[in-house]
């Protein structure tokens, strides 16, 4: 979707080192969520924001923390990577013209830890 | 706690062989339910979106019908550009939930020509 997108597109990292993932849309939308996508899991929440500087946990919250400083961006960090955080990673947005409750996502983050 | 199932797993048709794939839902009161489509190494995209029951949407060969329990998303003389994971997540209509989504597991859909 051109209106969202995600980086780094893939990363490998190994076990304790931090990480930062950005997505970063250009529409000017409120809601923004993280989702963690994994085989057999189906998509699960991890955070989400309704604003600048708002943020609350989703489903699997525990070992991310997220940040909201300007409205086109919402960081989704992991603190020290453990294996079990292998995953790809998707954001979207909420709001779009033309819709309410729809999200759309971006592209996704591939991310491994060794 | 809201659960969305998805069936089945994986589902295999020859190019026009009609089919549908089933989604149940246990929610506490339905805001809306909405059907995504996810081909491999991409995003999920968006598909309809349902609200009340007896309601349904169509788009090309699916056409996607809501009841109180489930919904089913018919595909109909289904093409091999048709294949993709096809998910299925549902809205809570209470107070404070921010719009969020709980996702089934999706139903792997291959059409072979």
């Amino acid at each position: 979707d051109a209106g969202i997108t995600q980086s780094p597109r893939h990363k490998v990292t190994e076990t304790g080192t931090p990480v930062t993932l950005r997505c970063h849309q250009t529409e000017n939308h409120r809601y923004m969520y993280w989702y963690r996508q994994d085989p057999g899991h189906g998509l699960r929440l991890i955070h989400y924001s309704y604003g600048v500087k708002d943020t609350d946990k989703g489903e699997v919250s525990d070992g991310y923390s997220v940040s909201r400083s300007k409205t086109e961006d919402f960081l989704l960090t992991l603190e020290s990577a453990t294996s079990s955080q292998t995953s790809v990673y998707f954001c979207a947005i909420r709001g779009r013209k033309g819709s309410y409750n729809e999200q759309f996502f971006g592209p996704g983050t591939r991310l491994t830890v060794l | 706690e809201d659960q969305v199932t998805q069936s089945p797993e994986a589902l295999r048709l020859q190019e026009g062989e009609s089919s549908s794939l089933n989604c149940s839902y246990t929610v506490s009161g339905l805001r809306g339910l909405f059907w995504y489509r996810q081909d491999p190494g991409k995003g999920p995209e968006f598909l309809f979106t349902l609200y009340s029951a007896g309601e349904e949407k169509e788009k090309e060969r699916l056409k996607a019908t809501l009841t109180k329990k489930e919904s089913f998303l018919h595909i109909t003389a289904p093409k091999p550009e048709d294949s993709a994971t096809y998910l299925c997540a549902v809205q809570a209509d209470v107070g404070g939930s921010n719009y969020k989504l709980t996702f089934g597991k999706g139903t792997l859909l291959t059409v072979n020509p």
